[in-house]
C-alpha cells in the first residue's frame, strides 16, 4: 500500500538555523509529491510540488525540496528559518489516483 | 467570497445526534474531498467526488454519509457517531483528481460526547 513517512514529529530551531524535514514515500510507479504547510489557525496550503523535470523544486517563502528517486525521498529544506515559519508541515504523495499524507512535522522556531 | 469555506467551524454532538457538515468552494473546481485529521495520525482521505460522482470511499463507516449535489457543494452527514470520531474534518477541492493542488478549507472541529 502507498504510504508516506515523516521522520520528525516535532522540530525546534532557533531563527537563522537551517531546516531539513525528511519525507519518504513508498510507491514504485510515477509519483507526484507535495509539501503542504499549516500555519497556526490557518488552512492547509501548498508550499511546493514536484511532478516532473528538475528534481530540485523551489516553493514559496524560500523553501525548496529535492526529489531523490533512488531514495524515495522528498526532503524539505530552508537555509535560514524565521519565527514566522512556525507551523506544521505535511508531505504528501500521489501515486495511482490516490493522495496519501504523512503524519506531519511541527516546526517551532524560537526568536 | 473566495476559496473553500466550511460550516460549522466547531460542533459538539452526542452519539445519538444527527448533524451535517457543509463545504463550499468558490474556485470553479470539479473535485471535492473529505479528510479526517486526528492528532498524531496522517491525514486520512475519506471520500472523493469528481463532477458530483463519488470516485473514492476509503472504507469509511456508514455513520458518515457524504452528499455532493453539485461541484461547488459537499456535505458530510453524521449519524450515531462514536467518541473516537472526534477530530478535525477538512474539506478540499481541486481541478480534477489527477494530482493537481488541493485547496483546503479551515475544517470543522468535531467533538462527540
Amino acid at each position: 500500500a502507498q504510504s508516506v513517512s515523516q521522520h520528525n514529529h516535532h522540530v525546534i530551531l532557533s531563527e537563522a538555523a537551517s531546516l531539513e524535514l525528511g519525507c519518504n514515500y513508498s510507491y514504485g510507479g510515477t509519483v507526484n509529491l507535495f509539501w503542504y504547510v499549516q500555519y497556526p489557525g490557518q488552512h492547509l496550503q501548498l508550499l511546493l510540488k514536484y511532478f516532473s523535470g528538475d528534481p530540485l523544486v523551489k516553493g514559496i517563502k524560500g523553501f525548496e525540496a529535492e526529489f531523490i528517486k533512488s531514495k524515495f525521498s522528498f526532503n524539505l529544506r530552508k537555509p535560514s528559518v524565521q519565527w514566522s515559519d512556525t507551523a506544521e508541515y505535511f508531505c504528501a504523495a500521489r501515486g495511482y489516483q490516490k493522495v496519501t499524507f504523512g503524519t506531519g512535522t511541527k516546526l517551532q522556531v524560537i526568536p | 467570497e473566495t476559496g473553500v469555506t466550511q460550516t460549522p467551524r466547531h460542533l459538539v454532538m452526542g452519539m445519538t445526534n444527527k448533524k451535517s457538515l457543509k463545504c463550499e468552494q468558490h474556485l470553479g473546481h470539479n473535485a471535492m474531498y473529505w479528510y479526517k485529521q486526528s492528532a498524531k495520525k496522517p491525514l486520512e482521505l475519506m471520500f472523493v467526488y469528481n463532477f458530483k460522482e463519488q470516485t473514492e470511499n476509503n472504507s469509511v463507516p456508514s455513520r458518515f454519509s457524504p452528499e455532493c449535489p453539485n461541484s461547488s457543494h459537499l456535505f458530510l452527514h453524521l449519524h450515531t457517531l462514536q467518541p473516537e470520531d472526534s477530530a478535525l474534518y477538512l474539506c478540499a477541492s481541486s481541478m480534477g483528481t489527477s494530482g493537481n493542488e488541493q485547496f483546503f478549507g479551515p475544517g470543522t472541529r468535531l467533538t462527540v460526547l
